[in-house]
């Protein structure tokens, strides 16, 4: 196990509803990054959070959303939900230590279905 | 053209078989490379670092040839555990993100 834990494991939500996913990362990183993994793709780079702020940011629309809290657990907030979001969502933790890198660890995920 | 490219397969293999998997990625200023492994409807994990001298794992040899920007991962053995999807993944220069492939869906059968 990774230590890095992800809420709820499953939602089911309508189009134009909002949602909102949870990331508690793994003891001592800084760092929280989310992914968005279709059905039979790869997982694709949402934002990244270090230290409370934004740190990166992938090719998603501004109707998706983040926070970090004090603590570096993380949250993920999409508005006006499309059919199209429905995916596993990852959120992956690390200690971010200047530019050299350091190992990702994900958590199981969230499966949303937009229906 | 996609940033990271693989075959999605899927490879049907015998127990005991050599496989190989290959990868392009188009950023040649990418800077960190990297073979995760995705069991069915779990989280990827993290198999082996990849690096142009190439290493090796037990079972297991990545190479990294940046001249052609492609990547490889040798199987050899292959055990009926092996079943996954092999992700490729590569991370630019200055940055922190992981770029992945769509993966390349490995099945290992009796």
């Amino acid at each position: 196990e990774t230590g890095v834990t992800q809420s709820p494991t499953h939602l089911i939500k309508t189009r134009g509803q909002q949602v909102t996913l949870r990331c508690s990362s793994q003891s001592g990183h800084n760092t929280v990054s989310w992914y968005q993994q279709a059905l039979g793709q790869g997982p694709q780079f949402i934002f990244q959070y270090y230290r409370e702020e934004e740190n990166g940011r992938g090719n998603f629309p501004p109707r998706f959303s983040g926070l970090q809290f004090p603590n570096y657990s993380s949250e993920l907030n999409v508005n006006a939900l499309e059919l199209d979001d429905s995916a596993l969502y990852l959120c992956a933790s690390t200690a971010l230590q200047g530019s050299s890198y350091n190992e990702q660890f994900f958590g199981p995920g969230t499966r949303l279905t937009v229906l | 053209r996609k940033e990271v490219e693989q075959d999605p397969g899927p490879f049907n293999v015998p127990e005991g078989a050599t496989v190989a998997f290959n990868c392009t990625y188009s950023n040649s200023a990418s800077q960190s490379f990297f073979w995760y492994r995705q069991d069915c409807r779990k989280e990827p994990k993290l198999l082996m670092s990849v690096y142009s001298s190439g290493n090796e794992d037990g079972r297991f040899t990545a190479q990294l040839n940046r001249a052609s920007q492609y990547i490889s991962l040798l199987i050899r053995d292959s055990k009926l555990s092996d079943s996954a999807t092999y992700l490729c993944v590569v991370i630019p220069a200055g940055g922190n993100k992981l770029t992945f492939g769509t993966g390349t869906q490995l099945k290992v059968e009796l």
